[in-house]
């Protein structure tokens, strides 16, 4: 089963791009990389997936590398609600389960 | 679209006493729904997968005879913890997915936080 490392938690300037990365270098030739996110005490939010292609929505965008070892999460101009853990999660096994890692708390400050 | 809701948000109970969650998918018919649980500072843990008129998949470790799980309709599973002690004390949160294909995205809830006293 693929796993990801990210970093524990990182910074960024309000209105300026928060790019989090994520690596997957064991993941599978057909498994999609999902980005997700937990604001306080809540439910987690989807973001955006991907399986070769760069993808872009009103949210964010993803950028994978050509290897899929990795990709990196842009949200294009941070704002303080941004602030949150950032799960980026490869699917494991059959049957549509995700897995959880410890995610990357983004902090944005003004 | 894809709206995921549950009820309650909260809920405080005494030791020994069963309490049920409510998952409903508001805007889209769900065949599958996970249950996750959440402590302090932790990551969301998988407890089941259900899916619609089928008995739910319980992951290892999750006793599947104190957390009851119905997923009776395309729209609704509920979640019962039975006989519920304080180290059941949690966050609860559901998810939802269109169909069983992998891959297809899961649209999450805003999460029960359950105290038990």
């Amino acid at each position: 089963d693929a796993k990801t490392t990210q970093p524990t938690s990182m910074d960024c300037a309000e209105g300026r791009a928060a790019n989090l990365p994520c690596n997957h270098s064991t993941i599978s030739g057909n498994e999609y990389v999902y980005w997700y996110r937990q604001i306080h005490s809540q439910g987690p939010q989807y973001i955006i997936h991907g399986l070769k292609n760069n993808e872009t929505n009103e949210m964010a965008s993803l950028i994978i590398t050509e290897d899929r070892k990795s990709s990196t999460l842009i949200l294009p101009h941070a704002t303080l609600r941004d602030t949150a853990v950032y799960y980026c999660i490869v699917r494991v096994g059959y049957g549509n389960k995700l897995v959880f890692g410890a995610g990357t708390i983004l902090r944005v400050k003004s | 679209g894809a709206v995921v809701s549950q009820h309650p948000s909260w809920v405080i109970c005494k030791s020994g006493t069963s309490v049920k969650i409510e998952c409903r998918s508001l805007d889209f018919q769900a065949t599958t729904m996970f249950w996750y649980r959440q402590f302090p500072k932790q990551s969301l843990m998988l407890m089941a997968t259900s899916n619609e008129g089928s008995k739910a998949t319980y992951e290892q470790g999750v006793e599947k005879d104190k957390f009851l799980i119905n997923h009776a309709s395309l729209t609704l599973s509920t979640l019962t913890v039975t006989s519920a002690h304080p180290e059941d004390s949690s966050f609860y949160i559901c998810s939802a997915s269109r169909t069983r294909v992998w891959a297809d995205t899961q649209y999450f809830g805003p999460g029960t936080r359950l105290t038990v006293l």
